[in-house]
């Protein structure tokens, strides 16, 4: 079955700092991967996604994940935090099957402080 | 932009009593689903709807549980008797792919 593991419940860094976000997925072949964004009060918004390809991909924001296969990992990474990127952040697997029903790791709150 | 709503934002309801959920998906989307959250806890799959029929479902989608999309438009989540447990953000999502799901802003249940 797969599953989706974000390590680190809460990380705060300071504005301007850069920034990793960690996620590791188990699924027996290559899934479709995401980060999603979640600002307090809000719907999730899709800041990128991996399908297949290039495992550096780029996504909004100034966002980029990179997949790498032999650690089952999909982080996410800016190189300069700005505080409206304060928000929770969950990294999801889809299932590259019917529906792609996703399946959603714990979430990481990102606090950033000036 | 198009985006995906829901309504009502929030919505208090007595235990055992019915609620729907609604949602307007993206107007040229396909695939349907509906997720929940449960205060502090991560995003979990409940449902997934295409061609006018479930596509899958998770156990959470109990027979309490049910979709419909009456008129092309709207999408609905009911729940039929409702219990504490189902306090939760309901989350809609479309997509006309499969690949990139557009989720609402979700629905708060609160059930008391």
């Amino acid at each position: 079955a797969q599953s989706v593991t974000q390590p680190d419940i809460h990380i705060t860094v300071s504005e301007g700092a850069s920034l990793e976000l960690r996620c590791n997925y188990s699924y027996g072949a290559t899934p479709y991967l995401f980060w999603y964004v979640q600002s307090p009060g809000q719907g999730l918004q899709l800041l990128l996604k991996y399908f297949s390809g290039d495992t550096l991909v780029q996504g909004i924001k100034g966002f980029e994940a990179e997949f790498k296969r032999s650690q089952s990992s999909f982080n996410l990474r800016k190189p300069s935090v700005h505080w409206s990127d304060a928000a929770e952040y969950f990294c999801a697997v889809g299932v590259p099957t019917g529906a792609n029903n996703l399946f959603f790791g714990t979430g990481t709150r990102l606090t950033v402080i000036p | 932009e198009p985006e995906v709503t829901q309504t009502p934002s929030h919505q208090v309801t007595q235990m055992g009593q019915e609620v729907i959920l609604r949602c307007v998906p993206i107007s040229n989307h396909l695939y349907f689903y509906w997720y929940r959250q449960i205060l502090g806890q991560k995003v979990e799959f409940l449902v997934s709807f295409y061609n006018n029929e479930i596509s899958e479902k998770s156990e959470i989608f109990d027979d309490q549980f049910s979709v419909e999309r009456p008129d092309g438009s709207n999408f609905t989540l009911k729940i039929r008797s409702t219990k504490l447990e189902d306090s939760a953000m309901y989350f809609c999502a479309s997509t006309l792919n499969s690949y990139e799901q557009y989720f609402g802003p979700g629905t708060r249940l609160t059930v008391t």
